[in-house]
């Protein structure tokens, strides 16, 4: 298996603009879960899905963030309109629980807007 | 919900020393409990975790305790090598989110 697949890797935008990134999971797994990395917060938890379906998205900071899962294999976290304080690495993890094991990341994306 | 709160958040060791990274939880219902190491532009990478029903565990030169009375668990890397230096989480969970704590970076210098 290839992993947790990210993209784009890097993304500079201006802000206001509207930002997509994508997350394609690992093939069985069956949550996958969104985080946003920065220096002074850490690496916090924004949505995580269950199936496809949303259970937990009070991690999500504004209205301006969105995210969805069509189908098992592939996921969006969209900003608009982006600011530059949504700069950050934009990591999605998936996961099999059944296993007891921890997540597998994917690259991240880091996201600039200026 | 959860709180998982770490310390130090660096930490500075001579190769050959041994490391301990400490955290605590908030939620007494947290039964899993995994640490990722996260090299300087990588993912982070899960490299050692424990379950609430184990007091410890050991990998090599990495180990993990957990006291679950005082809901904290620490990391223990012995003989630290250079290679060892990045930035460690530690997290908890409930059921199925992970909640992290800040991270520790640790720089092991030769």
């Amino acid at each position: 298996d290839a992993g947790v697949i990210q993209s784009p890797r890097h993304e500079v935008t201006e802000m206001g603009q509207e930002v997509t990134l994508r997350c394609k999971p690992i093939s069985g797994h069956d949550y996958l879960f969104w985080y946003r990395q920065t220096m002074m917060r850490g690496l916090e938890l924004l949505i995580y899905f269950n199936n496809n379906v949303p259970i937990d998205d009070s991690g999500m900071p504004e209205d301006r963030f969105s995210a969805k899962m069509p189908n098992a294999s592939f996921s969006t976290l969209k900003i608009q309109p982006s600011e530059p304080r949504d700069s950050a690495v934009y990591f999605c993890a998936s996961s099999s629980w059944t296993g007891g094991h921890g997540y597998t990341f994917g690259s991240g994306t880091r996201l600039t807007v200026v | 919900g959860e709180n998982v709160e770490q310390h130090p958040s660096t930490l500075s060791v001579q190769e050959g020393d041994s490391a301990v990274i400490k955290c605590t939880y908030s939620d007494s219902a947290s039964n899993y409990f995994p640490w990722y190491k996260q090299e300087l532009g990588k993912r982070p990478q899960l490299i050692i975790d424990i379950r609430s029903n184990v007091g410890e565990k050991k990998d090599q030169r990495i180990a993990v305790t957990l006291n679950k009375t005082a809901k904290h668990f620490s990391l223990h890397i012995t003989e630290t090598q250079p290679e060892d230096s990045a930035v460690y989480f530690c997290a908890a969970s409930s059921g199925t989110a992970l909640i992290f704590g800040k991270g520790t970076t640790l720089s092991v210098s030769s």
